[in-house]
């Protein structure tokens, strides 16, 4: 199993451009997140997939689009990347059982807008 | 929105040293997790904890909902446990919201 997977890993946009960040999970998870991590910082959560045909807002949804694509897939957009959108950005899954809930998470894209 | 506290911000350690790292949070929760970002930048899931207390080898938490905090005890640290530990929370009112703290960066020298 591949767990999550994330594409690209690196990416460098000019600022006005646009582009998407692929998450694919192999592990039949229900729900699924993107987060951000800025230098020095925590995760923040940007949109998140509680189940398939679902999608909802986090902390910081402004500026993002995002498609659950199908139970695997969960894409996300920048329609007119910013230099603040400058970040890792975290793609993770879970599933809610009676003894909790584990996130997995990818290995991250790391985006540079200029 | 609930606050998340991690402390100490910093610690280094000599290989050998236990350790304690602290979350507090501002709010009843519903789902706590403990989480290790490894140097190279990659989050594995340490503990699922919204109460009670786990223990995995050399690693334990404890959560005391009732008074809002989570502690997360290393033992006997190896170089291998640097780098960045984050506690996450979700609210009872925020179900799948998590929020993380800005976390822990953990240091320990051979």
């Amino acid at each position: 199993n591949a767990g999550v997977t994330q594409t690209p890993k690196f990416q460098v946009l000019k600022t006005g451009q646009s582009m998407t960040l692929q998450c694919a999970q192999d592990m039949n998870h229900n729900s699924m997140y993107w987060y951000r991590q800025d230098p020095g910082m925590g995760l923040r959560l940007i949109y998140y997939s509680a189940s398939e045909g679902t999608t909802d807002k986090g902390e910081v949804p402004n500026g993002y689009n995002v498609s659950r694509l199908n139970k695997r897939e969960f894409s996300l957009r920048l329609e007119s990347a910013a230099p603040s959108q400058t970040s890792v950005y975290f793609c993770a899954s879970s599933e809610r059982r009676l003894t909790g809930e584990t996130q997995y998470f990818g290995p991250g894209t790391r985006l540079l807008v200029l | 929105g609930i606050q998340v506290e991690q402390s100490p911000p910093d610690l280094i350690l000599q290989e050998g040293a236990n350790s304690t790292l602290r979350c507090n949070f501002s709010d009843s929760v519903n789902n706590l997790q403990w989480f290790h970002q490894n140097p190279w930048g990659q989050l594995i899931n340490l503990f699922y904890i919204p109460s009670g207390t786990k223990q995995n080898g050399r690693l334990s938490a404890t959560t005391v909902a009732t008074e809002r905090y989570s502690l997360l005890y290393i033992s006997s640290s190896q170089t291998t446990d640097s780098g960045v530990y984050f506690c996450a929370v979700s609210s009872t009112s925020g179900t799948y919201k998590y929020i993380f703290g800005t976390g822990t960066r953990l240091k320990v020298l051979a």
